[in-house]
């Protein structure tokens, strides 16, 4: 049974990088045919895809954040990585990552967390 | 503003049968697959509904989905206070190149 956990600051100062990672367990991120991906959800409001990496490390980005967004594979730790930069506080959410099969099927996920952007 | 457009709230009484709509394009809905989640506050998102009408083990068969052109439906049957989430539809994007989700759906069991 694979299962992602999130981990990284909850607090981030505007301007700067927010860090995220996602440790998979129970499974190899190298293995399989599978995106890996980070979805947030702003403090009530709807879910938002910010993009995912293939095993095989392609990358595909939400149009709206790509100039910001950067996703990665390390393998040797069985673990993906999120980096969004230039943060304000409209990029306060929860953040999740979670492995989509294609064509946005996704059957696991993190439990969340939450980020938040101030001063 | 999402690209899948669907209805802000629905409601229904215990037993009743629940429909939430979710309007798209070509680019989205009329070329690709479909897919429905459930979410709880506090928790993960849940997969209810993939490739359109198929249910993932452990969703109950009142549950289902369809798909008629640009448009699809989640339609809950039995309904249950459980039931009341947030459900949110979902597809692969051809223009964007990307996973684009509808707005959500706040069901409420009356």
């Amino acid at each position: 049974q694979v299962q992602l956990q999130e981990s990284g600051p909850g607090l981030v100062k505007p301007s700067q990088t927010l860090s995220l990672t996602c440790t998979v367990s129970g499974g190899s991120i190298s293995s399989g045919s599978y995106y890996w991906s980070w979805i947030r959800q702003h403090p009530g409001k709807g879910l938002e895809w910010i993009g995912y990496i293939y095993y095989s490390g392609n990358t595909y980005y939400n149009p709206s954040l790509k100039s910001r967004v950067t996703i990665s594979l390390d393998t040797s730790k069985n673990q993906f990585s999120l980096k969004l930069s230039s943060v304000t506080a409209a990029d306060t959410a929860v953040y999740y990552c979670a492995r989509d099969g294609g064509v946005a099927t996704i059957l696991v996920w993190g439990q969340g967390t939450l980020v938040t952007v101030s001063s | 503003q999402s690209v899948l457009t669907q209805p802000p709230s629905a409601s229904g009484t215990p037993g009743q049968r629940v429909t939430i709509s979710c309007s798209g394009s070509s680019s989205n809905i009329g070329n690709n697959i479909i897919n429905w989640y459930q979410h709880l506050p506090g928790t993960a998102p849940r997969l209810l509904i993939y490739n359109d009408n198929q249910r993932p083990s452990g969703v109950p068969d009142r549950i289902s989905g369809s798909k008629s052109g640009t448009s699809a439906s989640l339609a809950i049957s039995g309904l249950q206070s459980e039931d009341e989430a947030e459900y949110y539809c979902a597809a692969w994007d051809e223009s964007l190149n990307g996973v684009v989700f509808g707005g959500g759906t706040k069901l409420t069991v009356l």
